[in-house]
């Protein structure tokens, strides 16, 4: 069975202060990894995927991800934030077939206050 | 290029009535998803389709709710008998096909049992 742990249910930053959201993950085969975001009364957004390579891997709006398959780690940063980036941040676990889809985390919301 | 389209946005429902959400996956995607989302149990999946048929409903209530696709155009989620516990955001996802593409997420159905 495969598995996502977001530790962090909420995190309030500054504007221009960085941030980093934690994601564990467990899976049994190779993991597809993604950052989706969600703002109020929207759908999930994609901000980025890891499949292989560079465990780097940058995503939309100034957002970039590492990926550590020791640490089972998939972290989301961004160097400086907006207000606009105040939203509930997903993990996503895909075990890389389509048997149930897509694992998610419980996710953390981000508040960004001026 | 629409993206997923769910209708309608939000549903009130009385108990014991029967509540059916729309989905209209991406043009040429292959696989739809559907997931249940609330603030206790975060994102669940549900049941998905491929090439319009049904692959895996495990995550499904047996009992009241039920799932088609009759054409590659859309489908449907069909709820009988409603009970306040159903009430949440109901999203539906749609994927070209492959272990690593993209989930592209409609805006939701949020569903009100009252």
């Amino acid at each position: 069975a495969q598995s996502v742990t977001q530790p962090d249910a909420r995190v309030t930053v500054s504007e221009g202060a960085s941030l980093q959201l934690r994601c564990k993950y467990s899976s049994s085969g190779t993991p597809y990894l993604f950052w989706y975001v969600q703002y109020p009364r929207q759908g999930l957004q994609l901000l980025l995927k890891y499949y292989s390579g560079d465990p780097v891997v940058q995503g939309v709006n100034g957002f970039e991800a590492e990926f550590s398959k020791s640490n089972s780690s998939f972290h989301l940063r961004k160097a400086s934030v907006h207000w606009s980036d105040s939203a509930v941040y997903f993990c996503v676990l895909s075990g890389g077939d389509y048997a149930q889809g897509l694992t998610f985390g419980l996710g953390t919301r981000v508040s960004v206050f001026p | 290029n629409a993206g997923v389209i769910q209708t309608p946005r939000h549903k009130v429902t009385g108990k014991g009535q029967e509540a059916t959400l729309w989905c209209e996956p991406i043009s040429g995607h292959s696989a739809v998803f559907w997931y249940r989302q609330t603030i206790v149990q975060g994102l669940e999946f549900l049941t998905y389709f491929r090439n319009q048929a049904p692959i895996d409903d495990s995550g499904m209530p047996k009992e009241r709710f039920s799932a088609q696709m009759p054409n590659q155009s859309h489908s449907t989620l069909k709820i009988q008998s409603t009970q306040p516990q159903d009430s949440a955001v109901y999203l539906c996802a749609s994927s070209s096909g492959g272990a690593n593409s993209d989930y592209t997420f409609g805006s939701g159905t949020r569903l009100l049992v009252i």
